[in-house]
Protein backbone atom coordinates (compact mmCIF):
# COMPACT_ATOMS: atom_id res chain seq x y z
CA UNK A 1 0.00 0.00 0.00
CA UNK A 2 1.12 3.51 -0.76
CA UNK A 3 2.04 5.89 2.34
CA UNK A 4 3.75 9.20 2.66
CA UNK A 5 6.01 10.25 5.53
CA UNK A 6 6.70 13.76 6.29
CA UNK A 7 9.46 14.11 8.85
CA UNK A 8 8.56 17.50 10.49
CA UNK A 9 5.51 17.65 12.39
CA UNK A 10 5.91 21.81 13.03
CA UNK A 11 8.60 24.22 12.14
CA UNK A 12 9.41 27.53 13.73
CA UNK A 13 10.70 30.23 11.27
CA UNK A 14 11.45 33.75 11.69
CA UNK A 15 10.39 35.76 8.29
CA UNK A 16 12.91 35.75 5.43
CA UNK A 17 14.04 32.38 6.57
CA UNK A 18 14.06 29.49 3.98
CA UNK A 19 12.18 26.77 4.09
CA UNK A 20 12.43 22.72 2.98
CA UNK A 21 9.74 20.62 3.98
CA UNK A 22 10.63 16.61 3.54
CA UNK A 23 8.05 14.36 1.92
CA UNK A 24 8.86 10.77 0.91
CA UNK A 25 6.23 8.10 -0.30
CA UNK A 26 6.74 4.59 -0.84
CA UNK A 27 4.94 3.23 -4.04
CA UNK A 28 7.43 1.72 -6.94
CA UNK A 29 5.30 2.76 -9.77
CA UNK A 30 4.43 6.15 -11.90
CA UNK A 31 3.03 8.58 -9.05
CA UNK A 32 1.54 12.06 -9.30
CA UNK A 33 2.49 13.93 -6.73
CA UNK A 34 0.98 17.23 -5.01
CA UNK A 35 1.30 19.66 -2.28
CA UNK A 36 -1.32 21.20 -0.08
CA UNK A 37 -1.70 23.69 1.89
CA UNK A 38 -4.35 24.83 4.65
CA UNK A 39 -4.55 28.32 6.03
CA UNK A 40 -6.16 28.81 9.67
CA UNK A 41 -9.72 28.87 9.20
CA UNK A 42 -9.48 27.65 5.27
CA UNK A 43 -10.04 25.23 3.29
CA UNK A 44 -7.01 22.70 1.39
CA UNK A 45 -5.55 24.24 -1.57
CA UNK A 46 -3.27 23.25 -3.80
CA UNK A 47 0.28 24.31 -4.25
CA UNK A 48 1.41 22.68 -6.96
CA UNK A 49 1.75 19.27 -8.75
CA UNK A 50 3.79 16.80 -10.19
CA UNK A 51 3.20 14.42 -13.32
CA UNK A 52 6.07 14.05 -15.51
CA UNK A 53 8.78 16.08 -16.78
CA UNK A 54 11.00 18.56 -15.25
CA UNK A 55 11.29 17.45 -11.52
CA UNK A 56 11.69 21.15 -10.00
CA UNK A 57 7.87 22.06 -10.22
CA UNK A 58 7.37 25.89 -9.09
CA UNK A 59 3.73 26.74 -7.63
CA UNK A 60 1.51 29.65 -6.22
CA UNK A 61 3.46 31.93 -3.74
CA UNK A 62 6.93 31.65 -4.76
CA UNK A 63 6.77 27.91 -3.72
CA UNK A 64 8.67 24.97 -5.20
CA UNK A 65 9.19 21.21 -4.75
CA UNK A 66 11.92 19.12 -6.28
CA UNK A 67 10.89 15.37 -7.47
CA UNK A 68 13.84 12.78 -6.52
CA UNK A 69 12.64 9.63 -8.10
CA UNK A 70 16.08 7.69 -6.62
CA UNK A 71 15.05 8.79 -3.35
CA UNK A 72 11.14 8.71 -3.48
CA UNK A 73 11.17 12.33 -2.59
CA UNK A 74 9.11 15.63 -3.10
CA UNK A 75 10.68 18.41 -1.11
CA UNK A 76 8.81 21.41 -0.87
CA UNK A 77 11.03 24.92 -0.62
CA UNK A 78 10.58 28.08 -0.46
CA UNK A 79 14.09 30.57 -0.19
CA UNK A 80 11.81 33.07 1.64
CA UNK A 81 9.05 32.91 3.79
CA UNK A 82 6.30 35.05 5.03
CA UNK A 83 4.44 35.93 8.09
CA UNK A 84 1.30 35.04 5.72
CA UNK A 85 2.92 31.20 5.04
CA UNK A 86 1.73 30.03 8.59
CA UNK A 87 -0.50 27.54 7.86
CA UNK A 88 -0.25 23.25 7.86
CA UNK A 89 1.28 22.18 4.72
CA UNK A 90 0.19 18.64 3.28
CA UNK A 91 2.19 15.94 0.89
CA UNK A 92 -0.16 13.58 -1.50
CA UNK A 93 0.52 10.62 -3.52
CA UNK A 94 -1.46 8.82 -5.96
CA UNK A 95 -0.60 6.18 -8.17
CA UNK A 96 -0.61 7.72 -11.98
CA UNK A 97 -3.87 5.99 -12.92
CA UNK A 98 -7.74 6.91 -13.16
CA UNK A 99 -9.69 6.04 -9.76
CA UNK A 100 -6.64 5.56 -7.12
CA UNK A 101 -7.31 7.67 -4.11
CA UNK A 102 -4.62 10.30 -3.26
CA UNK A 103 -3.04 9.29 0.07
CA UNK A 104 -2.20 12.53 2.59
CA UNK A 105 0.66 12.36 4.94
CA UNK A 106 0.22 13.86 8.57
CA UNK A 107 1.45 17.17 7.66
CA UNK A 108 3.79 19.59 8.95
CA UNK A 109 2.91 23.09 10.65
CA UNK A 110 4.76 25.73 9.96
CA UNK A 111 4.67 28.73 11.91
CA UNK A 112 6.32 32.14 10.85
CA UNK A 113 7.31 34.98 13.62
CA UNK A 114 7.10 38.42 12.12
CA UNK B 1 -17.32 28.53 -10.53
CA UNK B 2 -18.43 28.26 -7.19
CA UNK B 3 -16.37 25.88 -5.49
CA UNK B 4 -16.66 22.52 -3.60
CA UNK B 5 -19.98 23.37 -1.11
CA UNK B 6 -20.11 21.44 2.09
CA UNK B 7 -23.46 21.12 4.35
CA UNK B 8 -23.59 21.37 7.34
CA UNK B 9 -20.53 23.07 8.58
CA UNK B 10 -20.99 22.16 12.09
CA UNK B 11 -22.75 19.29 13.25
CA UNK B 12 -23.24 17.64 16.95
CA UNK B 13 -24.53 14.24 17.56
CA UNK B 14 -24.46 11.96 20.17
CA UNK B 15 -23.54 7.93 20.38
CA UNK B 16 -25.45 5.72 18.37
CA UNK B 17 -27.40 7.90 16.39
CA UNK B 18 -26.67 8.25 12.75
CA UNK B 19 -25.50 11.17 10.53
CA UNK B 20 -25.85 12.54 6.85
CA UNK B 21 -23.15 14.62 5.55
CA UNK B 22 -23.37 16.59 1.98
CA UNK B 23 -21.59 17.77 -0.94
CA UNK B 24 -22.34 19.67 -4.13
CA UNK B 25 -18.99 19.56 -6.48
CA UNK B 26 -18.34 21.90 -9.00
CA UNK B 27 -19.88 22.14 -11.54
CA UNK B 28 -18.64 19.89 -14.56
CA UNK B 29 -16.87 17.34 -12.10
CA UNK B 30 -18.11 14.09 -11.57
CA UNK B 31 -15.61 12.37 -9.48
CA UNK B 32 -16.09 12.78 -5.76
CA UNK B 33 -14.09 11.87 -3.12
CA UNK B 34 -14.50 11.98 0.92
CA UNK B 35 -12.05 12.18 3.50
CA UNK B 36 -12.04 12.08 7.55
CA UNK B 37 -9.73 14.66 9.07
CA UNK B 38 -8.14 14.39 12.85
CA UNK B 39 -5.50 15.59 14.81
CA UNK B 40 -3.86 12.35 15.09
CA UNK B 41 -4.27 10.49 12.06
CA UNK B 42 -4.16 13.46 9.65
CA UNK B 43 -6.11 13.07 6.14
CA UNK B 44 -7.95 9.49 5.33
CA UNK B 45 -9.49 8.55 2.30
CA UNK B 46 -12.83 7.01 3.00
CA UNK B 47 -14.22 7.04 -0.66
CA UNK B 48 -14.38 8.08 -3.86
CA UNK B 49 -17.55 8.49 -6.44
CA UNK B 50 -17.28 8.53 -10.02
CA UNK B 51 -20.69 8.80 -11.98
CA UNK B 52 -22.44 7.27 -9.66
CA UNK B 53 -20.41 4.25 -8.68
CA UNK B 54 -17.95 3.99 -5.48
CA UNK B 55 -14.71 3.74 -7.59
CA UNK B 56 -12.48 2.99 -4.57
CA UNK B 57 -12.71 3.02 -1.22
CA UNK B 58 -10.77 3.48 2.36
CA UNK B 59 -10.38 1.54 4.96
CA UNK B 60 -12.98 2.17 7.43
CA UNK B 61 -15.73 -0.03 8.70
CA UNK B 62 -19.12 -0.24 6.78
CA UNK B 63 -20.84 2.18 9.07
CA UNK B 64 -19.21 4.68 6.79
CA UNK B 65 -21.18 4.72 3.49
CA UNK B 66 -21.98 6.81 0.22
CA UNK B 67 -23.48 7.49 -2.87
CA UNK B 68 -23.64 9.95 -5.51
CA UNK B 69 -26.78 11.56 -7.58
CA UNK B 70 -26.76 11.77 -11.17
CA UNK B 71 -25.97 15.16 -10.73
CA UNK B 72 -22.64 14.11 -8.97
CA UNK B 73 -23.74 15.62 -5.43
CA UNK B 74 -22.75 13.18 -2.82
CA UNK B 75 -24.29 12.17 0.55
CA UNK B 76 -22.14 10.86 3.13
CA UNK B 77 -23.66 8.45 5.62
CA UNK B 78 -22.43 6.95 9.71
CA UNK B 79 -24.51 5.17 11.40
CA UNK B 80 -23.79 4.10 14.76
CA UNK B 81 -22.24 6.75 15.60
CA UNK B 82 -18.62 6.57 17.89
CA UNK B 83 -17.19 9.08 20.00
CA UNK B 84 -14.64 8.56 17.58
CA UNK B 85 -16.04 9.31 14.76
CA UNK B 86 -15.53 13.04 15.47
CA UNK B 87 -13.27 14.87 13.16
CA UNK B 88 -13.58 17.17 10.36
CA UNK B 89 -14.68 15.55 7.23
CA UNK B 90 -13.56 16.92 3.41
CA UNK B 91 -14.94 16.46 0.78
CA UNK B 92 -13.10 16.91 -2.45
CA UNK B 93 -14.05 17.18 -6.53
CA UNK B 94 -12.36 16.58 -9.19
CA UNK B 95 -12.01 17.06 -13.40
CA UNK B 96 -11.98 13.42 -15.05
CA UNK B 97 -8.27 12.90 -15.89
CA UNK B 98 -5.51 11.01 -13.51
CA UNK B 99 -3.40 14.63 -13.18
CA UNK B 100 -6.85 16.41 -11.97
CA UNK B 101 -6.25 17.36 -8.92
CA UNK B 102 -8.18 17.91 -6.35
CA UNK B 103 -10.44 20.76 -4.88
CA UNK B 104 -11.55 20.87 -1.62
CA UNK B 105 -14.71 22.69 0.52
CA UNK B 106 -14.37 24.16 3.78
CA UNK B 107 -15.85 20.49 5.70
CA UNK B 108 -18.42 19.32 8.02
CA UNK B 109 -17.01 19.31 11.92
CA UNK B 110 -18.82 16.67 13.26
CA UNK B 111 -18.82 16.23 16.91
CA UNK B 112 -19.86 12.73 18.21
CA UNK B 113 -20.78 13.38 22.49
Amino acid sequence: AQSVSQHNHHVILSEAASLELGCNYSYGGTVNLFWYVQYPGQHLQLLLKYFSGDPLVKGIKGFEAEFIKSKFSFNLRKPSVQWSDTAEYFCAVNAGQAGTALIFGKGTTLSVSS
Amino acid sequence: KAGVTQTPRYLIKTRGQQVTLSCSPISGHRSVSWYQQTPGQGLQFLFEYFSETQRNKGNFPGRFSGRQFSNSRSEMNVSTLELGDSALYLCASKEPGVHSPLHFGNGTRLTVT
